[in-house]
C-alpha cells in the first residue's frame, strides 16, 4: 500500500528550464494537490483537482500548471522554472470530505 | 481569506515535559486536524476533530475542538526526543469546495540543549 508517490524527490533546474513533477495515488481517492513548502514556512496551495476532470487554481498558481491525467495522477509543470519556485513541492489527495489528507514525502527542487 | 494563526511558531521541549499548541481562526471550522511534519518527510495526519467540544486522544497526543468552533488545541505528554518536528493545524468547512483544508502556518518543536 504505497499511499501517494511522487516522482523525483530531488531535481535541480537551470532558470528557463521545464519540467514535469509527477503524483499517483493507490487509494482511490477523488481529490488531490499540489502544494509547495519554503524554509520556516507552512503549506500553500498551488493548485488542486476536485474530482477527476476538473482542476482548480489555489493560492499561489502563478508559473505552474496541472493536469489530472485519470483518477490516479495528478501532474504539476513549471514551464519556465525561475529561482522563486526553489522549494519543496508536496502532493497530496483526500476521498472526501472531512477525512484528511494523505501527504506524498515531497519533491525537492531547485532552480539556479 | 480564511487565516488559522497556530502558536507558538516554535517551542523547545525536554523530555518529559508536557507542552501545549493552539490554533485560532476568524472563522468557523467544521473539522480541525492536526498534522506532524517529520524532517524531509510530508505532513502526517494524528489527530482529526469533528464536533464542538471534542476532546480527543492519539497515544501521548491530545486535541480539542475549541466549542466556539473557531479554535482547537493540541497537548503533547511526557515528551520524548522523537516529537520534535512540525506541527500543522488544519481546519475544513463542510463541504468546501475540492475538500480544502486551510492550514495554520506551524510550530516547530525543537529539543533544549
Amino acid at each position: 500500500n504505497a499511499g501517494v508517490t511522487q516522482t523525483p524527490k530531488f531535481q535541480v533546474l537551470k532558470t528557463g528550464q521545464s519540467m514535469t513533477l509527477q503524483c499517483a495515488q493507490d487509494m482511490n481517492h477523488n481529490s488531490m494537490y499540489w502544494y509547495r513548502q519554503d524554509p520556516g514556512m507552512g503549506l500553500r496551495l498551488i493548485y488542486y483537482s476536485a474530482s477527476e476532470g476538473t482542476t482548480d487554481k489555489g493560492e499561489v498558481p502563478n508559473g505552474y500548471n496541472v493536469s489530472r491525467l485519470n483518477k490516479r495522477e495528478f501532474s504539476l509543470r513549471l514551464e519556465s522554472a525561475a529561482p522563486s519556485q526553489t522549494s519543496v513541492y508536496f502532493c497530496a489527495s483526500s476521498p472526501r470530505s472531512g477525512s484528511g489528507y494523505t501527504f506524498g514525502s515531497g519533491t525537492r527542487l531547485t532552480v539556479v | 481569506g480564511q487565516q488559522l494563526n497556530q502558536s507558538p511558531q516554535s517551542m523547545f521541549i525536554q523530555e518529559g515535559e508536557d507542552v501545549s499548541m493552539n490554533c485560532t481562526s476568524s472563522s468557523i471550522f467544521n473539522t480541525w486536524l492536526w498534522y506532524k511534519q517529520d524532517p524531509g518527510e510530508g505532513p502526517v495526519l494524528l489527530i482529526a476533530l469533528y464536533k464542538a467540544g471534542e476532546l480527543t486522544s492519539n497515544g501521548r497526543l491530545t486535541a480539542q475542538f475549541g466549542i466556539t468552533r473557531k479554535d482547537s488545541f493540541l497537548n503533547i505528554s511526557a515528551s520524548i526526543p522523537s516529537d520534535v518536528g512540525i506541527y500543522f493545524c488544519a481546519g475544513q468547512l463542510f463541504k468546501a469546495a475540492g475538500n480544502k483544508l486551510t492550514f495554520g502556518g506551524g510550530t516547530r518543536v525543537l529539543v533544549k540543549p
